[in-house]
């Protein structure tokens, strides 16, 4: 059982090259969230999906484009890459659109980029 | 503006002993409250969870308390196994327009545990 999957794991890019994280789901889940991580802060949302062909952004959207083309997939890219943009990056899922319902968020194992 | 802050970066605890794990937070609408766990090269998974209704849920060794009052909520891990050993996340959310669970994630505490 995959749940979700995150491709690349590693990736080294340099200063204004472009690149797109792919997140795969198994679970049918509507929603999907793209995440990043940095050292000393809590996992920020970026972009989000509540179903297929729909995006919305995050906390932290500047810098990032997103597309949910298929409902299992949700693209996260990097039009012109920043140092700032060095982090780990996770993608989640989730089958409910509220904590209340019980609905658990699903993260995948995550993406680790550098940008030099 | 961090609205959701877990200000221990670390924690190390004798196995056996019990773990508490703090984070405090700012944003009165937040209505639900949760903890992830989080191993080294993997992705935060879910652990338990507290409605803003509650002050306290427990699921086998895990125990969340809530002090809405104090914007204050902790983790309790009694008796700590070695297999603790990993970051946890203090995470809030509050409903959002579109329905999408929003969660603000603490900066995490490491807990380690000693044999």
């Amino acid at each position: 059982n995959a749940g979700v999957t995150q491709t690349p794991k590693f990736r080294v890019l340099k200063t204004g090259q472009s690149m797109t994280l792919l997140c795969a789901q198994d679970m049918n889940h509507e929603y999907m969230y793209w995440y990043r991580q940095d050292p000393g802060m809590g996992l920020r949302l970026i972009h989000y999906s509540v179903g297929e062909g729909t995006t919305a952004k995050g906390e932290v959207p500047d810098g990032y484009n997103v597309s949910r083309l298929k409902k299992q997939n949700f693209l996260l890219g990097l039009e012109s890459a920043a140092p700032s943009q060095t982090s780990v990056y996770f993608c989640a899922s989730s089958q409910g659109g509220t904590v209340r319902s019980g609905n658990t968020i699903y993260f995948g194992e995550g993406s680790w980029l550098t940008v030099v | 503006d961090q609205q959701v802050k877990q200000n221990s970066p670390s924690l190390s605890v004798q196995e056996g002993r019990i773990s508490i794990l703090n984070c405090d937070y700012t944003n009165s609408m937040f209505d639900y409250f949760l903890w992830y766990k989080k191993y080294p090269a993997e992705g935060p998974t879910f652990l338990i969870s507290i409605s803003s209704i509650k002050d306290k849920n427990e699921d086998g060794r895990f125990t969340v308390f809530l002090n809405k009052s104090a914007k204050h909520l902790s983790l309790h891990i009694v008796p700590s196994q070695p297999g603790d050993s990993a970051v946890y996340f203090c995470a809030a959310s509050a409903q959002h327009l579109q329905g999408a669970q929003k969660l603000v994630f603490g900066q995490g505490t490491r807990l380690t545990i000693n044999p």
